[in-house]
C-alpha cells in the first residue's frame, strides 16, 4: 500500500501557483519524498526529491514540514502543459509504490 | 532527460502469439524496472532486476518473464499472449549509487499492448 495520502484532485489557473499537498505521517527518518507526474498515460517524469530541506529546481520547489509528516509541491506559475496526474512517493531502499495521485487541472 | 527507450510503442496482437517488449538504457544504471498500468489506474512493479542476472518479481503476479543478460537491456517476454495481458507496460532505471541520495527512477515511454 502507498504510505502517502493525497487529493484526488485540484485546479489551478493558468499563471498562478499551484501548491499540491501530501501526507506522509509514518516516514522514517531515512526515506527520501519523491514527486513524479504523469502527462496523458506517458511514462511518469520526475520532478524533485528531498529528505529533510526544502529543495528547489527548475521545474518546482518542495516543502518538507520540520517533523517531515507532510509535504507540498509548489509550481510557481502553472501553465497548461501542467497538466497531469502528481504522484508523491516517500522511499527508502526498496521500490516505489505508486498510489493514485493528485490529477492537477491548470485552467485557462 | 533521461535515456532509456522502449519498442514498440504500440503493439496489437492476437491471442496466443509470444511477444517481447524490449526497454533499453544507455546511463549505465544498475536497477531497472517494469511496471503494468491499466488506463486510469496506478502504476503496479511487476519485475525489477538489480543487475546483469539478477531478476525479481515485484508486487504485482505477472505471467510476463525478464531477462538481464546485460546491463543496458531488460526485456519482457510473454510466452503466449491473452487479451487479460491487454494494458500499458513501462520501463524505468536507476542508478543504485545515485549522488543525490534516493534512488531517482527514469521511466521510458512505455508499450501500450492491446491483445484480441
Amino acid at each position: 500500500d502507498a504510505k502517502t495520502t493525497q487529493p484526488t484532485s485540484m485546479d489551478c489557473a493558468e499563471g498562478r501557483a499551484a501548491n499540491l499537498p501530501c501526507n506522509h505521517s509514518t516516514i522514517s527518518g531515512n526515506e527520501y519524498v519523491y514527486w513524479y507526474r504523469q502527462i496523458h498515460s506517458q511514462g511518469p517524469q520526475y520532478i524533485i526529491h528531498g529528505l529533510k530541506n526544502n529543495e528547489t529546481n527548475e521545474m518546482a520547489s518542495l516543502i518538507i514540514t520540520e517533523d517531515r509528516k507532510s509535504s507540498t509541491l509548489i509550481l510557481p506559475h502553472a501553465t497548461l502543459r501542467d497538466t497531469a496526474v502528481y504522484y508523491c512517493i516517500v522511499f527508502h531502499g526498496q521500490n516505489f509504490v505508486f498510489g493514485p495521485g493528485t490529477r492537477l487541472s491548470v485552467l485557462p | 532527460e533521461a535515456d532509456i527507450y522502449q519498442t514498440p510503442r504500440y503493439l496489437v496482437i492476437g491471442t496466443g502469439k509470444k511477444i517481447t517488449l524490449e526497454c533499453s538504457q544507455t546511463m549505465g544504471h544498475d536497477k531497472m524496472y517494469w511496471y503494468q498500468q491499466d488506463p486510469g489506474m496506478e502504476l503496479h512493479l511487476i519485475h525489477y532486476s538489480y543487475g546483469v542476472n539478477s531478476t525479481e518479481k515485484g508486487d504485482l503476479s505477472s505471467e510476463s518473464t525478464v531477462s538481464r543478460i546485460r546491463t543496458e537491456h531488460f526485456p519482457l517476454t510473454l510466452e503466449s499472449a491473452r487479451p487479460s495481458h491487454t494494458s500499458q507496460y513501462l520501463c524505468a532505471s536507476s542508478d543504485l549509487f545515485d549522488r543525490s541520495g534516493g534512488e531517482t527512477q527514469y521511466f521510458g515511454p512505455g508499450t501500450r499492448l492491446l491483445v484480441l
